[in-house]
């Protein structure tokens, strides 16, 4: 089965550079989610788009932007970075179809790393 | 404001021992409580969920959880453990009356199962 698919697995930047992290859902799931998981740290909720627009927002730097385009792939772009923004970034998606509670799926992550 | 407590960092146990990995939440509404494991440099998987019905829930990999209501819990269990078991465990839940549908991770459980 097709499961999300994250671009790219690794990447590293210096500090003050700019960052693109690229999310492929599962097909026909409608709603993306990004978390970032710090070394031993639970993942925490960033920013979710169900249909391309906005969803939700959690702790997300105003230094993060992130979008979801027509073909339902989405892309977290990271500026001006800072050592603290390295971890291992998920994308998750879901569809809504039977309702909201539906489990969301997880790619392979992307784990950046600022020097 | 939706909440989870993993109060144990890790369990030990023997293989072919039953394994019980605890889980507590809070919400404001009902709750959808998830459970996923991770293993190293890996994503997370999606093992089980409970949203409404039977409390018992059954999962994937032999996992199962019980929902109480009462304890506000939501344990994770597995009858006889295997070594390939041994990984980290995340319970998330969802608060009904939440708007979005982000998760909210507890803190993991490293799990280590010795042969």
């Amino acid at each position: 089965a097709a499961g999300v698919i994250q671009s790219p697995r690794h990447l590293i930047k210096e500090k003050r550079e700019t960052a693109t992290l690229k999310c492929y859902p599962i097909p026909r799931h409608d709603t993306v989610y990004w978390y970032q998981q710090g070394p031993g740290q639970d993942p925490q909720f960033l920013i979710s788009f169900y249909e391309k627009m906005q969803s939700d927002k959690g702790s997300i730097p105003d230094r993060f932007s992130a979008q979801q385009f027509s073909d339902y792939h989405s892309e977290l772009n990271m500026s001006s970075l800072e050592l603290g923004d390295s971890a291992l970034y998920f994308c998750a998606s879901s569809g809504t179809r039977g309702g909201y509670h539906n489990e969301q799926f997880f790619g392979p992550g992307t784990r950046l790393t600022v020097l | 404001a939706q909440s989870v407590a993993q109060p144990e960092d890790q369990v030990n146990v023997a293989e072919g021992n039953p394994l019980t990995v605890k889980c507590t939440y809070s919400v404001s509404g009902n709750p959808y409580l998830f459970w996923y494991v991770q293993y190293p440099n890996r994503g997370l998987q999606f093992l089980l969920k409970y949203i409404t019905g039977d409390n018992l829930v059954k999962g994937s990999y032999g996992f199962e959880a019980e929902f109480n209501k009462s304890q506000t819990s939501f344990h994770l269990k597995k009858p006889s453990a295997l070594v390939s078991d041994s990984a980290l465990y995340f319970c998330a839940v969802r608060d009904s009356e939440a708007a979005g549908n982000k998760l909210t991770f507890g803190g993991g459980t490293r799990v280590l199962v010795k042969p």
